[in-house]
């Protein structure tokens, strides 16, 4: 079956520092991956939208620069979090898509925790 | 603007009962509407999807009837069971998929 793992699964960093958060699709191969950030109130924000072989679309109040990712290869993906404050804290979710299938596949997400 | 509401934040029913969980979007370009299950410490679990050129998909004790005129949608679990309680997220769109904020379904023994 479909499954996507994401790692690691809880950080804990301090304000202004940065964390990496990965993403591995196994069963299946991920054409595209999106980011979203889940806060504490259950609220989902779509923060990009990644495609291999095309550019990367981040949402409104989301950027490159805050949050670059990559996606090099139909299973992995990653996403760094840069300069992370208290707004930043929330359940970081990878969603991925196979190929001509919509079915959206999440991981467990990496719950981030700033100091 | 938000794209995808949820009309229950949350919702109770007792064993056995079907539960009825509502859901509106606003783009009627949208065509995909998942729906995701989810527990606590846990991602959200696709459970049923439907496309919007049907009105209807049945998975077991879960249906989704849609209404592509009225831009709306909702999730039927039927026989409802206490581990169905969780929160159910509504989902809408084509590459780019929103959510809505969720209805917590608590389902009493």
């Amino acid at each position: 079956g479909a499954l996507v793992y994401q790692y690691p699964r809880r950080t804990i960093c301090k304000s202004g520092t940065s964390m990496r958060m990965e993403c591995q699709a196994v069963g299946f191969q991920a054409t595209s991956v999106a980011w979203y950030r889940q806060s504490p109130q259950k609220t989902f924000e779509l923060i990009a939208l990644s495609t291999v072989n095309s550019a990367i679309k981040y949402e409104q109040n989301f950027t490159q620069e805050k949050f670059p990712i990559s996606h090099p290869n139909l299973s992995f993906s990653s996403m760094t979090v840069l300069n992370a404050y208290l707004e930043d804290r929330g359940l970081y979710l990878c969603g991925a898509r196979q190929i001509s299938n919509e079915r959206l596949f999440f991981g467990h997400g990496t719950k981030l925790s700033v100091l | 603007q938000q794209q995808v509401r949820q009309s229950s934040q949350s919702l109770t029913v007792w064993e056995g009962e079907t539960a009825i969980l509502n859901c509106s979007y606003e783009n009627s370009a949208f065509d995909y509407f998942p729906w995701y299950q989810q527990f606590p410490g846990e991602g959200p679990a696709l459970l049923i999807a439907i496309r919007s050129v049907s009105d209807k998909k049945e998975d077991g004790r879960f249906t989704i009837f849609f209404n592509k005129r009225e831009k709306n949608l909702s999730l039927h679990i039927k026989d409802s069971q206490p581990g169905d309680s969780a929160t159910y997220f509504c989902a809408a769109g084509n590459n780019r998929i929103f959510f809505g904020d969720g209805t917590q379904l608590v389902v009493k023994p």
